[in-house]
């Protein structure tokens, strides 16, 4: 299986700051890469897709970049609404692994 | 609009099965292949498996294999997900997804999500 590994597992930010979070992925899977949102309670919300596709009606300051086993996903200008738990999961083989996550709080 | 409804919260007792369902609406449902995703009380998500609705193929993840069964109804529009052996780690928010986007694999629609207790 390929492992998916997220970091940092949170960070505290504040309304306006640029936000990174990384995954890696234990081998290359090329571009098959999506991340997803999710707030409390909620099921989580495709934002990415293929590494760096953005979703449609997903906001521009969410961007993905990376391939390979190195990935990122940015916010460039953290909003509230923003503040959630972000999940990388990997599509190129069975099964669809995801990480482990990576909660971004307010500071 | 693209909805996918999933069934009642169920209270289980170890040993037992469960049938989760999920009822797809607002788009081809045989053209579009539906993921099952669970997370247990403040964990992350675990991918479970898949089934093409149509061609009734599946594949689910190891750990699950021979207590998972993938099932659908194309004349309701209803993909189903049995568990059996149910044990206290099965305790879970149980997710039916589609897949939007064949050849990325990405989930674009997702259901509000069931909540399965499994406690004696």
């Amino acid at each position: 299986d390929i492992q998916m590994t997220q970091s940092p597992s949170s960070l505290s930010a504040s309304v306006g700051d640029r936000v990174t979070i990384a995954c890696r992925a234990s081998q290359s899977i090329s571009n098959f890469l999506n991340w997803y949102q999710q707030r409390p309670g909620k099921a989580p919300k495709l934002l990415i897709y293929a590494a760096s596709s953005l979703q449609s009606g997903v906001p521009s300051r969410f961007s993905g970049s990376g391939s390979g086993t190195d990935f990122t996903l940015t916010i460039s200008s953290l909003q509230p609404e923003d503040f959630a738990t972000y999940y990388c999961q990997q599509t190129y083989s069975t099964p669809r692994t995801f990480g482990q996550g990576s909660k971004v709080e307010i500071k | 609009q693209v909805q996918l409804v999933q069934s009642g919260a169920e209270v289980k007792k170890p040993g037992a099965s469960m049938k989760l369902s999920c009822k797809a609406s607002g788009y081809t449902f045989t053209s579009y292949y539906i993921h099952w995703v669970r997370q247990a009380p403040g964990q992350g998500l675990e991918w479970m498996g898949v089934i093409n609705p149509g061609g009734d193929t599946t594949s689910s993840a190891q750990r699950f294999q021979g207590r998972v069964t993938m099932t659908r109804d194309t004349s309701t529009s209803t993909v189903y997900m049995e568990l059996s052996s149910l044990r206290s780690e099965d305790t879970a928010v149980y997710y039916c997804a589609r897949v939007g986007k064949f050849l990325t694999g990405s989930l674009d629609f997702w259901g509000q999500g069931t909540l399965v207790s499994v406690s004696s």
